[in-house]
């Protein structure tokens, strides 16, 4: 099973414009990820943030984490066509070792 | 400094084999954890080796199973293949003292089951 429940499943936008994604999940948690991959690639790791963090930022990302509601946000600013990815949300359980994803967020961003 | 390295890239087997995917990890790097993505869907967690010992398994059969080497290398190896099987199967390497950051991610082996 999934920990991490991304939302909306697809996003469409045009190029300048800013992509939200949003992800909850279940579980106390160590801290939270997101990550992006590329049509039948690997993922990339894009940001971390911990549980006693509720923002962060990383160029053109800003991530919240909100841990009363188990929810976090992903905000690409001023999106490229180069963003279209799949993009996954990742949380690994307090004193667990294993990073569980989402069904993860597929943003298609168009020229 | 390589980075996360699997093989094979692609591979055609038919129900019943038997398959063996193998990793090399980021240098530096001693955890390997193993997913299995469909398509369409978010990785799945098989299961972790650190210190060449499975440390945590997700819910999958043990026609799965794997292994870790004394280089930090790893293979995953899918007995009795079923059409279900069929996926992209990603490892991830990890810094020292266990999983609690950023996990490095090759490029998969995408399996296809005939």
């Amino acid at each position: 099973s999934q920990q991490g429940e991304e939302d909306p499943q697809a996003l469409s936008i045009q190029e300048g414009e800013n992509a939200t994604m949003n992800c909850s999940y279940k579980t106390s948690i160590n801290n939270l990820q997101w990550y992006r991959q590329n049509s039948g690639r690997g993922l990339v790791h894009l940001i971390l943030i911990r549980s006693n963090e509720r923002e962060k930022h990383s160029g053109r990302l800003r991530v919240t984490l909100d841990t009363s509601k188990k929810s976090s946000s992903l905000l690409i600013t001023a999106s490229r066509a180069a963003d279209t990815a799949s993009y996954f949300c990742a949380t690994i359980n307090t004193g667990g070792f294993k990073t569980i994803f989402g069904a993860g967020t597929r943003l298609f961003v168009k020229a | 400094d390589a980075g996360v390295t699997q093989s094979p890239t692609h591979l055609i087997k038919t129900r019943g084999q038997q398959v063996t995917l193998r990793c090399s990890p980021k240098s530096g790097h001693d955890t390997v954890s193993w997913y299995q993505q469909a398509l369409g869907q978010g990785p799945q967690f098989i299961f972790q080796y650190y210190e060449e010992e499975e440390r945590q398994r997700g819910n999958f059969p043990d026609r799965f199973s794997g292994h870790q080497f004394p280089n930090y290398s790893s293979e995953l190896n899918v007995n009795a293949l079923l059409l279900g099987d069929s996926a992209l199967y990603l490892c991830a390497s990890s810094l020292p003292h266990g999983n609690t950051g950023e996990l490095f991610f090759g490029e998969g082996s995408r399996l296809t089951v005939l």
